[in-house]
């Protein structure tokens, strides 16, 4: 069964204090690794899509990277303004298209202090 | 350009009631997505659409849901009766190639 597992559950850090997020998955046939931010009571907004071990996407203070296992959310000198929830979701080849379901981690809640 | 919406933002209903979802998905996306989050889990997958054509529904729980997208264009998801299991945040996605842009979910409650 395919599987998404975010690490931390939680994460607190000081203005300024870089850090990285994880997300490590099971699947077959990887068509794509999705970057979510989620505020809360709002729908999930799009930050990165990678698709090959090696690729790496940046956004200004986020870079995400993606290994044949699992993919990182690098957080650079955040600012409070980065607090939110953080989701991975990955894409397999299914059903004959590639435009099919994601499939979610639980998410990482990231809370940034002045 | 207008994003992804969703109609109601919030539905307070009684168990054995009927309630109707709408999303409205990002002009010319034929990919539209139902999800659900309910209380503590993940987002879960419920259903594609490809224009009117149900291209994926092995998320769908059972058949108190049933979703539709007349023309292509909205697509609305209708629960009867509701359970209260059935409470969760309703999400829909739109997409025209591979990223999918999220709407803002209608937070459903069953009493």
């Amino acid at each position: 069964e395919d599987q998404v597992t975010q690490s931390p559950e939680a994460l607190r850090l000081q203005e300024g204090e870089s850090s990285s997020l994880n997300c490590s998955y099971t699947v077959s046939g990887l068509r794509g690794l999705f970057w979510y931010r989620q505020d809360p009571g709002k729908g999930p907004e799009f930050l990165f899509t990678l698709y090959s071990a090696g690729e790496e996407k940046e956004k200004e203070r986020l870079k995400a990277t993606l290994t044949k296992k699992e993919s990182f959310l690098h957080i650079t000198a955040p600012k409070p303004e980065d607090s939110a929830t953080y989701l991975c979701a990955v894409r397999i080849n299914a059903g004959g298209t590639s435009y099919g379901k994601l499939t979610f981690g639980q998410g990482t809640i990231l809370t940034v202090h002045p | 350009e207008a994003g992804v919406t969703q109609f109601p933002s919030h539905s307070v209903i009684e168990k054995g009631q009927t309630v109707t979802l709408r999303c409205d998905p990002i002009s010319g996306h034929d990919n539209l997505y139902w999800y659900r989050r309910v209380m503590g889990k993940e987002i879960k997958f419920l259903l594609h659409f490809v224009k009117e054509s149900k291209q994926d529904e092995s998320g769908m729980p059972n058949n108190r849901f049933l979703a539709e997208r007349t023309g292509g264009t909205y697509s609305t998801l209708k629960v009867q009766p509701a359970e209260l299991e059935d409470s969760g945040v309703y999400f829909c996605a739109s997409s025209s190639h591979g990223e999918q842009f999220f709407g803002p979910g209608t937070r459903l409650t069953v009493l």
